[in-house]
């Protein structure tokens, strides 16, 4: 199973953009095995997807955020990340990387990140 | 959106105890169902896949069932370290949903 690392700015502000970046180590995102995606956890709730990302750029997004939403890739570093746009108070949580099962966005999540907690604050 | 509802939301139990978790879909997602037990402070873990297969080096106690719109997560006899917050989700169709989970607490 690969290793994978969120990391973040712990703190953003309303309106703000906010950046984040899931490291890969112990498996290449350049496979063609596998889609990773983000996950997200408000304090004390359920999760919800936030959005998914093959190597070669395909993208899918939740709709309920699509257009605040972008996802992209970097295979030369392993890196994948989110950014989310003009982000308010409900944006607060914990924000998951997480590798699907398969080459498909279709599919559950087999690895994840530790997470890490984003507060949205003046 | 394909909407998951999980019951009970808390469920209070002891060790040994058989416990039985419900996922009902609001539409046919064939078995494309999966199962994530998360712990306090902790990232979701998977348990199982495709609504009956278990995950290789996941205890056999735990089994799920059901196709269609209505799944079930069963422990078979509830371990120390089973005490968590069990999701269920959806992988039928975008956006991927997940229930609102279920706490097992201790009774």
């Amino acid at each position: 199973q690969p290793q994978l690392q969120e990391s973040g700015p712990g703190l953003a502000k309303p309106s703000e953009t906010l950046s984040l970046t899931c490291s890969v180590s112990g498996g290449s995102i350049s496979s063609n095995d596998h889609y990773w995606g983000w996950i997200r956890q408000p304090p004390g709730k359920g999760l919800e997807w936030v959005g998914s990302i093959f190597h070669g750029g395909s993208t899918y997004y939740n709709p309920s955020l699509k257009s605040r939403v972008t996802i992209s890739v970097d295979t030369s570093k392993n890196h994948f990340y989110l950014k989310v746009r003009s982000v308010t108070a409900a944006d607060t949580g914990v924000y998951y990387c997480a590798r699907h099962v398969g080459d498909d966005a279709l599919t559950g999540f087999d690895s994840w990140g530790q997470g890490t907690l984003i507060t949205v604050s003046s | 959106v394909i909407w998951m509802t999980q019951s009970p939301s808390l469920l209070s139990a002891s060790t040994g105890d058989r416990v039985t978790i419900s996922c009902r879909v609001s539409r046919d997602i064939s078995s494309d169902l999966a199962w994530y037990q998360q712990k306090p402070g902790k990232a979701p873990e998977l348990l199982i896949s495709a609504a009956s297969t278990l995950r290789s080096g996941v205890p056999s106690r735990f089994s799920g069932s059901g196709s269609g719109t209505d799944f079930t997560l069963t422990i078979s006899s509830l371990q120390s370290e089973d005490f968590a917050t069990y999701f269920c989700q959806q992988y039928f169709a975008f956006p991927l949903t997940f229930g609102g989970g279920t706490k097992v607490e201790i009774k």
